[in-house]
C-alpha cells in the first residue's frame, strides 16, 4: 500500500529565516506530487505540482520554491520567510496516469513570528 | 484561481439527518472529486464523478453532477457525530494539466 510523509508536523520560526518542508511518498513510482497551502479556516491554494523528476510547475508566485530531486520526494523551500508565509502545508501525490485521485499527507503548520 | 465553490459555507444538523451540500464550478471538466478534511488534518478522498456520469453511491454517500449546470452535490444520509469535518470539491479543468483546483469547503457539524 501507498504512504506519504510529511514533516515536521508543526514549526515555528522566525521572519527572515529559512525553510524546507520535506515530503516523501512510498508505494508507488512516478507519482504526480503537489504542494498546497491552506490559510486559516480557508480552502486549498494550488503552490507547486511536479510530474517527474526535475519538473516543477508553480502556480503562484512568491518566494516559495519546491525541488523533486527524487522520483518519490518532493521539498518546499524559502530562503527568507514571510508573516504571510504562515498556514497549513499540505504534500499529496496522485497516480501518474489519471484520473488524479490525490492522497494527502497529514500537513505541516508552519507559524512564522 | 477558484474553480469551484461550495455551499453553503457552513451547515449544522442534528445526528441522523440529512446533510447536501453544492458545489458550483465554471468550466468544463473531465471529473469532479468531493474530499473531507478533518480539523487540523490532511484531506482524504471520497468519491470521483466523471463528466459523463450523472450520480454515483459510496455507502452512506450520493453524488450528482450536472454538467449543463456546472454544478455537483454531495449527499451523506443518516450523518453521525463522526461526520463533523470541512467537504470540499475539486475539479480538473482541461488547462490545469494534472493539478486539482478546490474550493473553499462547507464546514459540516453534526450534533449528538
Amino acid at each position: 500500500s501507498q504512504t506519504i510523509h510529511q514533516w515536521p508536523a508543526t514549526l515555528v520560526q522566525p521572519v527572515g529565516s529559512p525553510l524546507s518542508l520535506e515530503c516523501t511518498v512510498e508505494g508507488t513510482s512516478n507519482p504526480n506530487l503537489y504542494w498546497y497551502r491552506q490559510a486559516a479556516g480557508r480552502g486549498l491554494q494550488l503552490l507547486f505540482y511536479s510530474v517527474g523528476i526535475g519538473q516543477i510547475s508553480s502556480e503562484v508566485p512568491q518566494n516559495l520554491s519546491a525541488s523533486r530531486p527524487q522520483d518519490r520526494q518532493f521539498i518546499l523551500s524559502s530562503k527568507k520567510l514571510l508573516l504571510s508565509d504562515s498556514g497549513f502545508y499540505l504534500c499529496a501525490w496522485s497516480r501518474g496516469n489519471g484520473p488524479y485521485e490525490q492522497y494527502f499527507g497529514p500537513g505541516t503548520r508552519l507559524t512564522v513570528t | 484561481s477558484q474553480q469551484g465553490e461550495e455551499d453553503p459555507q457552513a451547515l449544522s444538523i442534528q445526528e441522523g439527518e440529512n446533510a447536501t451540500m453544492n458545489c458550483s464550478y465554471k468550466t468544463s471538466i473531465n471529473n469532479l472529486q468531493w474530499y473531507r478534511q478533518n480539523s487540523g488534518r490532511g484531506l482524504v478522498h471520497l468519491i470521483l464523478i466523471r463528466s459523463n456520469e450523472r450520480e454515483k453511491h459510496s455507502g452512506r454517500l450520493r453524488v450528482t453532477l450536472d454538467t449543463s449546470k456546472k454544478s455537483s452535490s454531495l449527499l451523506i444520509t443518516a450523518s453521525r457525530a463522526a461526520d463533523t469535518a470541512s467537504y470540499f470539491c475539486a475539479t480538473d479543468p482541461p488547462q490545469a494539466g494534472t493539478a486539482l483546483i478546490f474550493g473553499k469547503g462547507t464546514t459540516l457539524s453534526v450534533s449528538s
